[in-house]
């Protein structure tokens, strides 16, 4: 069965970093982009990071570049996200999610989602 | 950064009845169009990709047109349990990848 397992969220103050893992089982992990989409509470889907499958080529949207670094181990199968200097508006539930070929694919598969939250 | 806007907002039909939601593109995305269902507490499903091409295991009664900057999403014969909000998203002009901001389909 093919699945994205993420974990690492949780409670930060503004300033702060934390790390996300995405944990994936069931296909060839280095076959893939990756990315990270994320989702506010209440709010619509964002895309914030992708990475190819060599990781040789990394893309961000404009609000979270030189904050969070993207990055995978292929050799155990999992996907990361560094978040530092977090902000109240990082605030969102993180999905990690699988593109089938390119990094302009669609999402073809996604986890369950990890909530972090960025309070004082 | 290509802006993509859902109509209606919300949705509300009576099982059977079909569903037609609609996504405009700020400038054409040619077919490179991707449709997302969401339930209450659960991650997005792919639905439908490059504007008309459904994804593995999707019902038949969920079909995508579209090209350029106008895009539809057509649920023929609504069941229960198609009660989500549905989301479009372009890979024409990226980065950044962007999303709409979804349209909520309610069942009476």
């Amino acid at each position: 069965e093919v699945q994205l397992v993420e974990s690492g969220g949780g409670l930060v103050q503004p300033g702060g970093s934390l790390r996300l893992s995405c944990t994936v089982s069931g296909f060839t992990f280095s076959n893939y982009w990756m990315s990270w989409v994320r989702q506010a509470p209440g709010k619509g889907l964002e895309w914030v990071a992708n990475i190819k499958q060599d990781a040789s080529e990394k893309y961000y949207v404009d609000s979270v570049r030189g904050r969070f670094t993207i990055s995978r181990d292929n050799a155990k199968n999992s996907l990361f996200m560094q978040m530092s200097s977090l902000r109240a508006e990082d605030t969102a539930v993180y999905y990690c999610a699988r593109q089938p070929r390119k990094g302009n694919d669609a999402f073809d598969i996604w986890g369950q989602g990890t909530m972090v939250t960025v309070s004082s | 950064e290509i802006v993509l806007t859902q109509s209606p907002a919300t949705l509300s039909l009576s099982p059977g009845e079909r569903a037609t939601l609609s996504c405009r593109a700020s400038q054409s995305v040619s077919t490179f169009l991707a449709w997302y269902q969401q339930k209450p507490g659960q991650a997005p499903r792919l639905l439908i990709y490059d504007a008309s091409n459904r994804a593995t295991g999707i019902p038949a009664r969920f079909s995508g047109s579209g090209s350029g900057t106008d895009f539809t999403l057509t649920i023929s014969g609504l069941e229960p349990e198609d009660s989500a909000v549905y989301y479009c998203q372009q890979r024409s002009n990226w980065p950044p990848l962007t999303f709409g901001g979804g349209t909520k389909v309610e069942i009476k």
